[in-house]
């Protein structure tokens, strides 16, 4: 079975920038989540969908983070402008429903110069 | 609010035991283990749902009190490919919050 696939695992970009992340989660997974993970730390919940519907969003920096999941399967993430601050790993995950069992790509490692 | 995990960081001999804990304070529906070695995706090791019941390793041994909201990972005769982070998540409203973390290394 396929596991959840991310691009690109690594991007650097400058300040002010703009940058997209993809994700294809698990086939068959309902809800999918995007993390943002900062070294030395656990992972922070920005966005949970469940199917193409936005379930929590409250710790999504709305201003300059975007995500979508169109026809509820693929799902990108962006950011416009980036900021020093946004330096992280961001990770997307999957499950068959709403607090399952988690399966975690690879991630992006974004670093902003 | 962040779960809260002990110890921040737990260095071990091979086939030592270790104990990993994680407090919420909120009441919780279930709890669950990840381990991340470094550079890779956290992978999934344990769920223990209120009511008792569990999903995950046959190696790995947890517990839920969920009267205290907390939950304690043990880990017995640690081997070398137990080092790596280990993250706690609770859940409560239909979304999971990761602890902040537990590094463990096992040296030969």
């Amino acid at each position: 079975e396929a596991g959840v696939a991310q691009s690109p695992r690594y991007k650097i970009i400058e300040k002010r920038q703009s940058v997209a992340f993809w994700c294809n989660p698990i086939s068959g997974h309902a809800t999918l989540y995007w993390y943002q993970q900062i070294l030395g730390q656990g992972p922070k919940l920005l966005i949970q969908f469940q199917n193409n519907g936005v379930v929590d969003d409250s710790q999504l920096p709305k201003d300059r983070f975007s995500a979508e999941r169109l026809k509820g399967v693929d799902s990108t993430l962006k950011i416009q402008p980036a900021k020093l601050e946004d330096s992280a790993v961001y990770l997307c995950a999957s499950s068959l429903t709403p607090v399952d069992i988690q399966y975690f790509g690879a991630g992006t490692r974004l670093s902003v110069l | 609010q962040q779960p809260v995990q002990s110890p921040q960081a737990v260095i071990l001999r091979e086939g030592e035991d270790a104990v990993i804990n994680c407090s919420s304070s909120k009441a919780l529906y279930s709890v669950h283990w990840y381990r991340q070695k470094h550079g890779e995706a956290p992978v999934f090791l344990m769920i223990l749902l209120k009511g008792g019941e569990q999903k995950g390793h046959d190696k790995i041994s947890a517990s839920f009190n969920e009267k205290k909201q907390q939950s304690s990972l043990y880990l017995t005769a640690s081997q070398l490919s137990y080092s790596g982070t280990y993250f706690c998540g609770t859940a409560n409203t239909g979304k999971l919050i990761f602890g902040q973390g537990t590094t463990l290394q096992v040296k030969p």
